[in-house]
């Protein structure tokens, strides 16, 4: 299993300018999430989807959009890049919260935008 | 603000020394886990706490939850440098819909 994978590693952008961070999950789980992870902040969760064709905004959505066509995929959307958004992205996956809960996260994608 | 703090928020030991690190909150946690996170990877889980009160060991790590729910700790005994990394807690929480806050992180550096 390759558990959970980010593309792009690294990103520059320039300000307006859009990208589509992917991720990709081959543990069957049907809940995913994307952070954004800045210095002395922890994880803020921007979006979530507990199923393909349900998401929903987490604590800082804006200027992001997500989908979930399949169980497997769930890709993040910039629209209009800002100098605010420079951050390291993580997308993680779990089964429903409960005893057994445990997200798994990918080894994020550092995006600058300039 | 913050709903979770954690203390200290950097700690530079020599190999070798016991740390422990908090995790706190005025609110009331299902569960709390604590992740560590190495630089250029994502968190992994290291335990979840369910019970007030309750105590996990991993291994040269102890963890910890509040009698209330609402704190943790994570004491690290003999401190080695592969143990470095950001220590992160996450509280789950029960509102209108199941949801994890995340600390801001305790950056461990374990030096030889």
């Amino acid at each position: 299993n390759a558990g959970v994978t980010q593309t792009p590693k690294f990103r520059i952008l320039k300000i307006g300018q859009s990208m589509t961070l992917q991720c990709t999950q081959d543990m069957n789980h049907n809940y995913m999430y994307w952070y954004r992870q800045d210095p002395g902040m922890g994880l803020k969760l921007i979006y979530y989807s507990v199923g393909a064709g349900i998401t929903d905004k987490g604590e800082v959505p804006n200027g992001y959009n997500v989908s979930r066509s399949t169980t497997e995929d769930f890709p993040l959307r910039l629209e209009l890049a800002a100098p605010s958004q420079t951050s390291v992205y993580f997308c993680a996956s779990s089964y429903p919260l409960g005893r057994d809960y445990e997200q798994y996260f990918g080894p994020g994608t550092r995006l600058t935008v300039t | 603000t913050q709903l979770l703090e954690q203390s200290p928020q950097f700690l530079s030991i020599q190999e070798g020394e016991n740390l422990t690190v908090y995790c706190n909150s005025s609110s009331v946690f299902s569960s709390l886990q604590w992740y560590r996170q190495e630089p250029g990877e994502g968190p992994v889980l290291l335990v979840t706490v369910v019970t007030g009160g309750e105590v996990k060991k991993l291994k040269r790590l102890t963890f910890q939850f509040g009698d209330a729910r609402k704190d943790s700790s994570l004491h690290i005994t003999a401190a080695q440098p592969g143990d470095t990394g950001l220590y992160l807690c996450a509280g789950e929480m029960k509102t209108s819909y199941d949801k994890v806050i995340f600390g801001p992180g305790t950056s461990l550096s374990v030096i030889p």
